[in-house]
């Protein structure tokens, strides 16, 4: 069974631009969420999806955004990217089901704002 | 709202030992849940432990186990036998009950295990 895919795995982008990361989860996983993990601020929550609505959104300004499409498979953009922005994107899926919902988690996206 | 709290930067174990990690939390919720996850070097986030605050009773999962503090909102996780594959970062983390996507999680400890 294929676990969460992240795509890209690294990408170096310069301030003011803007990226795109993907994320297909496990099949059958129709939950998908989003986190930032930098080495000051730790791991935050960016947003959550589930059938193709958000339905948690973490303390992030405007410029965060994402998507989920009707297969599950989610998108997260970020524009005009800052210095700030660096980090390590995780994302990860569950089934969404119970209180007993566990998230696996992908390998992440390394995004470098130069 | 739910913080997390794990006040033990770095923790060193020689193999074979048993090595306990710490963790404090707060939530306003009366149903939650806790996990540890394990980051490894190659940064794949892999769950260890979870526990429902419902429950009782410590959860175990082979050489891991937890012991919750309910009272005192407190969630240390336990590692017996220690390996070097356990070499990794240990986060603590929380959701509410209904939160089934979004985690609260500690800063973080980096566990060395040396042979």
């Amino acid at each position: 069974k294929a676990g969460v895919t992240q795509t890209p795995r690294y990408l170096i982008k310069t301030r003011g631009q803007q990226v795109t990361l993907s994320c297909s989860p496990i099949s059958g996983h129709r939950s998908v969420s989003w986190y930032q993990q930098t080495p000051g601020q730790g791991l935050q929550f960016l947003f959550e999806y589930f059938s193709e609505t958000q339905r948690n959104k973490g303390n992030f300004p405007g410029r965060f955004s994402g998507r989920q499409f009707s297969n599950s498979r989610s998108e997260m953009n970020v524009s005009t990217l800052e210095l700030g922005d660096s980090a390590l994107y995780l994302c990860a899926s569950s089934l969404y089901t119970s209180g007993a919902n566990v998230l696996t988690f992908g390998a992440g996206s390394r995004l470098t704002v130069l | 709202a739910q913080t997390v709290t794990q006040s033990q930067p770095e923790m060193s174990v020689q193999e074979a030992e048993t090595v306990t990690l710490s963790c404090t939390y707060d939530t306003s919720e009366s149903n939650y849940y806790l996990f540890w996850y394990k980051q490894p070097p190659s940064r794949q986030m892999i769950l260890v432990i979870r526990q429902e605050a419902y429950k009782q009773q410590n959860a175990t999962e082979n050489r891991f186990s937890v012991n919750f503090q309910k009272a005192a909102k407190s969630f240390s996780l336990k590692i017996s036998d220690s390996q070097l594959g356990d070499t990794a970062m240990y986060f603590c983390a929380s959701r509410g009950g209904t939160s089934y996507g979004k985690l609260t999680f500690g800063q973080g400890t980096i566990l060395t295990v040396h042979p």
